[in-house]
């Protein structure tokens, strides 16, 4: 079974970058099988779908980060990184990493168990 | 942009009742494949969400049978036919279909127990 585990700095700068890592185990992130994602979620708020990297390194992003998100995989480390820039208050969230299927479209079958980012100085 | 609206967004509900929640999009989710490019989601309290439903209308493994999907399009129904304890959480749907790809979640339902 497929795990993953979110890392990265709890408290980041504002106007600095945000760098996090998922790191999967039960599954090679260069098998084919997923594409490997980012949501995250404001403190009380709904979910938010970031993006998301095949094992090709082809990615998809929401519109509404305007250029700010990266998301890039490292095969010989079996794990993925997201990396969003400028980052203000608003971008103060728990951050998901998860994997979706690719047989199922929508179908995010696992879920890191997140990692709260605080942007303040 | 595919806007996903809930309803309702809060839900008491007594256990061993059954429970339903609507999800409408404001476009059509339906692939030329045949499959509706819909899920749903719950996030229990303090945890991360978990996928019930795929496709419109898949149970994803392990999930009781007691939750179902349906719909067609752009309107789509979650059922629970009876309510446990252990339901209690936010419920989102999601959307699978916008081009360029984006994905884009519901508000979120609030289940809890009378």
């Amino acid at each position: 079974q497929v795990q993953l585990q979110e890392s990265g700095p709890g408290l980041v700068k504002p106007s600095q970058t945000l760098s996090l890592t998922c790191t999967v185990s039960g599954g090679s992130i260069g098998s084919g099988s997923y594409y490997w994602t980012w949501i995250r979620q404001p403190a009380g708020k709904g979910l938010e779908w970031l993006g998301r990297i095949y094992s090709n390194g082809g990615t998809n992003y929401n519109p509404s980060l305007r250029s700010r998100a990266t998301i890039s995989l490292d095969t010989s480390k079996n794990h993925f990184s997201l990396n969003l820039s400028s980052v203000t208050a608003a971008d103060t969230a728990i951050y998901y990493c998860a994997s979706e299927a690719m047989t199922a479209p929508g179908k995010l079958d696992y879920w890191g168990q997140g990692t709260l980012v605080t942007v303040s100085s | 942009d595919i806007v996903m609206t809930q309803s309702p967004l809060s839900l008491p509900v007594t256990p061993g009742e059954p429970a339903s929640i609507s999800c409408r999009s404001s476009q059509s989710l339906l692939h030329r494949n045949g499959h509706n490019y819909l899920g749903w989601y719950l996030q229990k309290p303090g945890q991360s969400p978990q996928v019930l439903i795929y496709l419109g209308s898949n149970r994803a493994s392990g999930v009781p049978d007691r939750f179902s999907g349906s719909g067609s399009g752009t309107d789509f129904t979650l059922k629970i036919s009876r309510v446990e304890a252990e339901d209690v959480g936010v419920y989102y749907c999601m959307q699978a279909l916008q081009t360029p790809l984006m994905y884009s979640f519901g508000q979120g339902t609030k289940l809890e127990i009378k």
